[in-house]
């Protein structure tokens, strides 16, 4: 199993610009999760699903999409990007008991 | 909503034990848990409280006090790649959402 799997491992973008951050899982996890840690931070929640073509909000969804159209794939999608969200991104990923979630290795963007 | 207080930093020696406090409030709750997460890595989970007492695994033993909204984690016979940032983390009162703490960073010296 790879478990979780993210890419980019590391994106630099302008201002203004979209792009999608991919996450994908081999585990058959319903719950997925993505969060953002900035520098010296704990993770914030910015959006969740609780199955296929199930989404919500977490603490901090605001310019950000997500999707789910499949069990194995939860992509986020930035869609105009500002300096703000410059972070390390996190997806995240559990079965029936959600206070243990394997996180993938993260994707550093840097917006410009 | 949820919030969690954690000291932000620690510093032990190799060989010794190390105490990490997370208190929290929440509207509901759902039990604790724990995370390490190395520098540069993606954060791990460690262990989880539903219930008061200790918990061990291993070195790691984590502790839970639902009436006075209080938890630590335990580390004994401290070792360099304990060097980490420790997470506590509850769930909202609808129980599908993970809040973290800020973490504590657990710098261990020889």
């Amino acid at each position: 199993n790879a478990g979780v799997t993210q890419t980019p491992k590391f994106q630099v973008l302008k201002t203004g610009q979209s792009m999608t951050l991919q996450c994908a899982q081999d585990m058959n996890h319903e719950y997925m999760s993505w969060y953002r840690q900035d520098p010296g931070m704990g993770l914030r929640l910015i959006h969740y699903s609780v199955g296929a073509g199930i989404t919500d909000q977490g603490e901090v969804p605001n310019g950000y999409n997500v999707s789910r159209s499949t069990t194995e794939d939860f992509p986020l999608r930035l869609l105009s990007a500002a300096p703000s969200q410059t972070s390390v991104y996190f997806c995240a990923s559990s079965n029936g008991r959600l206070e243990t979630q394997y996180f993938g290795p993260g994707t550093r963007l840097l917006v410009l | 909503g949820q919030s969690l207080e954690q000291p932000s930093e620690v510093t032990a020696v190799e060989g010794a034990i190390v105490q990490i406090n997370c208190t929290y409030q929440t509207s509901g709750f759902y039990g604790l848990s724990w995370y390490q997460q190395h520098d540069g890595g993606a954060p791990t989970f460690l262990s989880y409280n539903a219930l008061d007492g200790l918990e061990e695994t291993g070195r790691f033993s984590s502790f839970l006090s639902r009436s006075d909204s209080y938890g630590y984690l335990l580390l004994q016979e401290l070792q360099m790649k304990d060097s980490a940032s420790y997470f506590c983390a509850v769930f909202n009162n609808a129980g599908n959402m993970l809040t973290f703490g800020g973490g504590t960073r657990l710098m261990v010296k020889p």
